[in-house]
């Protein structure tokens, strides 16, 4: 079973500039999340989506990122314009169902650097 | 501020000692608890979990303990090998939803 899938894996841009990050889930996986995660700290949750519908995006900061799962499969993290603080690994995840047992399955993390 | 809290940044065991890693959480609500795993340039993966109903959870060389009163879990690997070197981050979910929030995370060598 393949896993999921994040491109790119670097990404290297300055401050005020725009980026993308997609991801492709584990097939069948209802459940897609983002989560940001700085150096030193744990991933900290961006957005959950259900199939193609937002659950959670209270910590998305909405100024500057936006994020989408047009046809409930991949999804696309968008920041624009970015800040030096946006440097950090971006890593995607899915899982089965919403259930909290669910297990969450990761990317391998889009590692970004603002300059 | 910060749900989940691993107060040990690094740990060095020497092969086919014991690890214990430690994690303590500040909401009492919390009733499932998970460890992961993460390798360099890798994302996470899972490792073990626990339910609040149980207090010992035993999967091989890993075991995790759950101490309710103090809000307190560990990690006990038993015994340790140089592949388990990794960060170790216990999570719980929200209690709305599945959102995990992660401790900081526990660097392990193990020292072959």
């Amino acid at each position: 079973e393949a896993g999921v899938a994040q491109s790119p894996r670097y990404k290297i841009i300055e401050k005020r500039q725009s980026v993308a990050f997609w991801c492709n889930p584990i097939s069948g996986h209802a459940t897609l999340y983002w989560y940001q995660q700085i150096l030193g700290q744990g991933p900290k949750l961006l957005i959950q989506f259900q199939n193609n519908g937002v659950v959670d995006d209270s910590q998305l900061p909405k100024d500057r990122f936006s994020a989408e799962r047009l046809k409930g499969v991949d999804s696309t993290l968008k920041i624009q314009p970015a800040k030096l603080e946006d440097s950090a690994v971006y890593l995607c995840a899915s899982s089965l169902t919403r259930n909290r047992a669910a297990t969450q399955y990761f990317g391998p993390g889009t590692r970004l650097l603002v300059l | 501020d910060q749900q989940v809290k691993q107060n040990s940044p690094s740990l060095s065991v020497q092969e086919g000692r014991i690890s214990i890693l430690n994690c303590d959480y500040t909401n009492s609500m919390f009733d499932y608890f998970l460890w992961y795993k993460k390798y360099p340039a890798e994302g996470p993966t899972f490792l073990i979990s626990i339910s609040s109903i149980k207090d010992k959870n035993e999967d091989g060389r890993f075991t995790v303990f759950l101490n309710k009163s103090a809000k307190h879990l560990s990690l006990h690997i038993v015994p340790s090998q140089p592949g388990d070197s990794a960060v170790y981050f216990c999570a719980v979910p929200d209690t709305g939803a599945n959102n995990l929030f992660f401790g900081t995370g526990t660097r392990l060598t193990v020292i072959p």
